[in-house]
């Protein structure tokens, strides 16, 4: 069965911390998303990786596919960085998605 | 980056009624579409796959009677949820590809509340 698995659940942070999120998967993948989601439900795509590291402004993703694992980092949080980030593996033609991290950031 | 636009954002509709909604890619072609479904406080779920001028694919589970999807251009997919219940409020997202690509691109999605 294709899984995946974040930690945490809920993150509650104070503006200006370092961030990490992090998504574990049980079988090998063609690409991981990292993805964006706020209240109102848009989603946005932050991120494909399948391998290596990425960054964009204050937001850093890194792989490791020997291990299963990525983490997506914020660095200098906000709180408009409140949000639930999503971690996706593509298995195939098919995105299996995390059950999301809940975050806010409190000013 | 590539925007997919989804339409209505929201729609209230009567139990038994059909509600339509959009999914329009506006600056490429998407091949595949996506349709999902996501309850309160829970992941999104695959409802279908949609290939653009063939039937859609849908997993299991999914009344594809209930959920009417058609993908008849290149940038349009449409889901149609039929005879809708209480039950069937939900959120509903789409997702667009583009052929070779593993891009994923999400339209806003729509809040469906039947009453």
């Amino acid at each position: 069965k294709n899984e995946v698995e974040q930690s945490p659940q809920n993150l509650t942070a104070q503006e200006g911390e370092f961030i990490t999120i992090n998504c574990s998967y049980s079988v090998g993948i063609s690409a991981l998303h990292w993805l964006q989601q706020h209240p109102g439900g848009g989603i946005v795509s932050l991120f494909m990786l399948s391998s290596g590291k990425k960054k964009h402004g204050r937001l850093i993703a890194t792989i490791n596919i020997q291990e299963k694992h990525s983490s997506l980092h914020i660095t200098a949080s906000h709180p408009r960085d409140s949000a639930v980030y999503i971690c996706a593996v593509r298995f195939g033609n098919k995105l299996v998605f995390g059950a999301g991290t809940i975050l806010r950031v409190k000013s | 980056g590539a925007v997919v636009s989804q339409h209505p954002s929201r729609v209230i509709c009567k139990s038994g009624t059909s509600v339509k909604i959009e999914c329009r890619s506006l600056d490429f072609q998407a091949t595949t579409m996506f349709w999902y479904r996501q309850f309160p406080k829970k992941s999104l779920m695959l409802m279908a796959t949609s290939n653009e001028g063939s039937k859609a694919t849908y997993e299991q589970g999914v009344e594809k009677d209930k959920f009417l999807i058609n993908h008849a251009s290149l940038t349009l997919s449409t889901l149609t949820v039929t005879s809708a219940h209480p039950e069937d409020s939900s959120f509903y997202i789409c997702s667009a590809r583009v052929l070779g690509s593993a891009e994923a691109f999400f339209g806003q999605g729509t809040r469906l509340t039947v009453v």
